[in-house]
């Protein structure tokens, strides 16, 4: 089946700590996503990449990082700098041919500090 | 004003009612519109795209209004099942490739 995987679901970090998070799509789409929902407010960009080897920062980057070595694979990683990193981690793909318009997203991932 | 509005509700209707969302967007060159649905702690799903003046799916009835720079989403005859939050979702630019998301609207159908 096609579609878009994030692992862990849940996941637990002590302060201080940096966490990475995976997402992985067989939709062979060219733009992934990472987003971040807090309780009651909507998704917000953190990072977008739209070929391999490239990626642009979205309205809230700070704090995290990314890389895109392959097509199919957009980790994220929660350094220490973030300074509320509790939330809901949302990765998402889109096709150029559809003008990266429609995106398809993973199931998330959890991230609480402790 | 903020880039997308929606009225976060909750709205409650009973089964078999007929509910519409409105949702209004800032940027007037938008292109693109999407209503999304997010089930609770799950991710959010396309519901609907609306590209021209409106579409319809089934009991779902997507519909733009450019001049007044809003879109609507009507449901008919509500099942339980269409509890939901439903996001508004912009392309605030033609041909860019990101996404402004509404914080969404809150639908509870109750037997």
């Amino acid at each position: 089946d096609g579609g878009i995987t994030q692992s862990p679901k849940y996941l637990f970090r002590k302060e201080g700590q940096n966490v990475t998070l995976s997402c992985e799509q067989n939709l062979n789409h060219d733009a992934m996503y990472w987003y971040r929902q807090d309780p009651g407010q909507g998704l917000r960009l953190i990072y977008y990449s739209q070929i391999v080897n490239d990626f642009q920062k979205g309205d809230i980057a700070e704090g995290y990082s990314v890389s895109r070595e392959k097509k199919e694979s957009f980790p994220l990683t929660v350094t220490s700098a973030q300074k509320n990193p509790t939330a809901f981690y949302l990765c998402a793909s889109a096709t150029k041919a559809g003008g990266y318009n429609e995106q398809f997203f993973g199931p998330g991932t959890r991230l609480t500090v402790l | 004003r903020k880039e997308v509005e929606q009225d976060p509700g909750p709205f409650n209707v009973p089964e078999g009612a007929t509910v519409a969302f409105n949702c209004t967007y800032s940027n007037s060159a938008s292109q693109s519109f999407f209503w999304y649905r997010q089930d609770c702690r799950k991710e959010p799903k396309l519901l609907m795209s609306v590209y021209s003046s409106g579409n319809e799916d089934g009991r779902f009835t997507a519909q733009l209004n450019r001049a007044s720079q809003y879109i609507s989403l009507l449901i008919r005859d509500s099942k339980l099942s269409d509890s939901a939050t439903y996001l508004c979702v912009v392309n605030p630019n033609s041909g860019y490739s990101t996404l402004t998301f509404g914080k969404g609207t809150m639908l509870l159908v109750s037997p």
